[in-house]
């Protein structure tokens, strides 16, 4: 079946830095995505998103880009701070349900 | 707005057990679904109801998992018959529309089963 996947399963960031985090999909159907932030023991945060009629969007400190050329997603999240220790989700959807990545450790150094 | 409420919050069931999972949606979401988490994964479908009716339980296991989602009270997941491979993190999500848009996640129950 269609999945979403991405490229890194941990990522350390010096704080301050600036943080990227990549994703492909492989469902050329899919026309929203959503990036989620899942802290230990917490339901996944909505982040940001983005329809597939655009190729990117900003929020506060977090930008999402999309190229459905390769399909492929990435959130980048601007003066990363301690509280972005986390491991973030990319999903996708066509419909009225969502098919997530396996997710990226995010981890902060001080 | 309280959310989406799930409770109970850990659950520990002995294999053969049953274990039930509840969902309140936020008020004024009609939607409901839920999904599964095991360990360092991603959270995959399991099922989309609404009031009375499930729409969609593709991603649901053929045996001993049902869903309901009365006229009143919470959405239900039912697990018969626990086993070890179980375990996991159940979220629930509701949604005002029955599409993406909107959708809101509980904190989920952790399930063990021992």
């Amino acid at each position: 079946g269609e999945s979403v996947g991405l490229h890194l399963p941990t990522l350390s960031v010096q704080e301050g830095d600036n943080s990227i985090i990549n994703c492909a999909y492989s469902n050329s159907a899919s026309d929203y995505f959503i990036w989620y932030k899942q802290e230990s023991g917490k339901g996944p945060q909505f982040i940001i998103d983005i329809r597939s009629n655009m190729d990117k969007r900003q929020g506060q400190r977090v930008t999402v880009l999309l190229n459905k050329t390769v399909k492929h997603l990435s959130l980048q999240i601007a003066a990363t701070q301690p509280g972005d220790s986390a491991v973030y989700f990319c999903a996708e959807s066509g419909n009225e349900k969502l098919t997530f990545g396996t997710g990226t450790r995010l981890t902060i150094i001080p | 707005n309280a959310g989406v409420m799930q409770n109970p919050r850990h659950l520990v069931r002995r294999r053969g057990q049953e274990a039930r999972l509840r969902c309140s949606p936020m008020k004024g979401h009609s939607h409901v679904y839920w999904y599964r988490q095991l360990p360092e994964e991603g959270l995959k479908f399991m099922v989309y109801l609404q009031k009375e009716n499930i729409i969609d339980e593709s991603g649901m296991p053929k045996e001993r998992f049902s869903a309901e989602f009365p006229k009143e009270g919470p959405s239900i997941l039912r697990i018969q018959q626990v086993v070890r491979g179980d375990s996991a993190a159940y979220f629930c999500a509701s949604s005002p529309t029955g599409t993406v848009y909107g959708y809101t996640f509980g904190s989920g129950t952790r399930l063990t089963v021992v």
